[in-house]
């Protein structure tokens, strides 16, 4: 069975700060590709990033950083000095066959001024 | 290169009516999916369309229907609405070639609301 949990429901952090969402994945395939995406109050899913199951490099993307880790079945996100902007629910997600996708249940992420 | 538009934005509904949502993917898009998203359940798959075909079913009563376009415009139907089909639809379009690791890109969502 696929299934995606991101154990934070809420995370409150003032501006500047660095913050980690976690992800914990589970999945019996050995191809599959993990995503995270954004969600401001506005609705739309914005991507962020994908990670295919063969590729472990972590990146860096401006404030952005991923961490994923296969052994421990991981793909972590990191914002480095946060931003009022920021503010959003983030999702992350494994798609293993076609176009469908498994979402976690998603975090909360406040950043006060 | 224009998103993925879903229409109407919003809407309401009395239960019992049907409703028909719509959505346009990406130019070059063949792979549209849909998904609804509730505060109890959070968001899951309700189908996918590739090239006028479903090829991906998810766990929802026979109310809920889809189809694709030769142009891969898709529309979603829930007939017979109940208080629980409110919800947030979101649609994602995607190249989605099997193999490949490309995302999906999301519209902004129907806001349904059954009263």
């Amino acid at each position: 069975a696929q299934k995606v949990t991101q154990a934070q429901t809420e995370i409150s952090v003032v501006e500047k700060e660095d913050v980690t969402l976690d992800c914990v994945y589970e999945t019996r395939d050995t191809t599959y590709y993990l995503f995270w995406y954004k969600q401001p109050p506005s609705g739309e899913l914005v991507f962020l990033i994908r990670r295919n199951s063969f590729d472990e490099q972590n990146e860096i993307s401006g404030r952005y950083s991923w961490n994923f880790q296969k052994s421990t079945s991981s793909f972590n996100f990191t914002i480095t000095a946060s931003q009022v902007v920021d503010s959003a629910v983030y999702f992350c997600a494994l798609r293993y066959n076609f176009n469908k996708f498994y979402f976690g249940s998603g975090t909360k992420l406040n950043v006060k001024p | 290169k224009a998103g993925v538009t879903q229409t109407p934005r919003y809407l309401i509904k009395t239960r019992g009516q049907q409703v028909t949502l719509s959505c346009s993917p990406i130019s070059g898009h063949r792979s549209v999916s849909w998904y609804q998203q509730t505060p109890g359940q959070g968001l899951q798959f309700l189908f996918e369309y590739f090239s006028e075909t479903q090829r991906n079913k998810g766990n929802f009563p026979g109310r809920f229907s889809g189809r694709q376009f030769s142009n891969s415009r898709s529309e979603m139907n829930v007939s017979t609405l109940e208080l629980g089909d409110s919800a947030l639809y979101l649609c994602a379009s995607s190249l989605a070639r099997e193999g490949s690791s490309v995302e999906a890109f999301f519209g902004q969502g129907t806001r349904l609301t059954v009263v």
